[in-house]
């Protein structure tokens, strides 16, 4: 049970370039969401999904894509780096769908540096 | 919109002390709060819960407290040990994961 895996772990690009970050769960659970960490300042949600096939908005979704076609698998794409978005990356997972409560499972992170 | 600080970026306390990390939030919907540790270069791991019906949870070592009259939570760290120095941050829930807000952290320092 490897819980939830990110790769990569560290990723160059340059500005312009796009890229996936892949997230990956083996614990059957529903709910799957994307983070940024940027320094200062506290977790901001990407995108979220509440199982396959539904994906949503979170707070700053601007500049990044997501799909949801299993219940495995939750890749984030960038479609054209900018350097706002060096930052550090987190998948995180809940049991249910409603993710009301509950423990946020994280996964060990994805560090992005956009030149 | 909702905002959730803490009160020091950095708290040093002697081995075996009690360590007390504040946390502020606005929002008066919040319905639940977690407490989480962050190792430097690793995922957050949780740590505690509490619901805005409690004003107190007990776990191992840690207790969290809610005043919902001035919107204050704390993590109180029992007998603090090297393996406690992280950084600590709590987030607010108002309905959801969907509409979570985490705090920006203090940096826990264990001094031997």
């Amino acid at each position: 049970n490897a819980g939830v895996t990110q790769t990569p772990k560290f990723q160059v690009l340059k500005t312009g370039q796009s890229m996936t970050l892949q997230c990956a769960q083996d614990m059957n659970h529903e709910y799957m969401s994307w983070y940024r960490q940027d320094p200062g300042m506290g977790l901001r949600l990407i995108h979220y999904s509440v199982g396959a096939g539904i994906t949503d908005q979170g707070e700053v979704p601007n500049g990044y894509n997501v799909s949801r076609s299993t219940t495995e698998d939750f890749p984030l794409r960038l479609l054209s780096a900018a350097p706002s978005q060096t930052s550090v990356y987190f998948c995180a997972t809940v049991p249910n769908r409603g993710a009301l409560t509950g423990e946020l499972f994280f996964g060990e992170g994805s560090r992005l540096t956009v030149l | 919109g909702e905002s959730v600080g803490l009160h020091l970026p950095t708290l040093s306390v002697q081995e075996g002390d009690n360590s007390i990390i504040n946390c502020a939030y606005s929002n008066s919907a919040s319905d639940y709060f977690i407490w989480y540790k962050q190792e430097s270069g690793k995922g957050p791991q949780f740590i505690i819960d509490i619901r805005s019906n409690m004003d107190k949870r007990q776990g191992q070592r840690v207790t969290v407290l809610l005043n919902k009259t001035v919107k204050h939570l704390s993590l109180q760290i029992a007998a603090t040990q090297p393996g406690d120095s992280a950084v600590y941050f709590c987030a607010a829930l108002s309905g959801g994961y969907q509409k979570v807000t985490f705090g920006t952290g203090t940096k826990l320092q264990v001094i031997p």
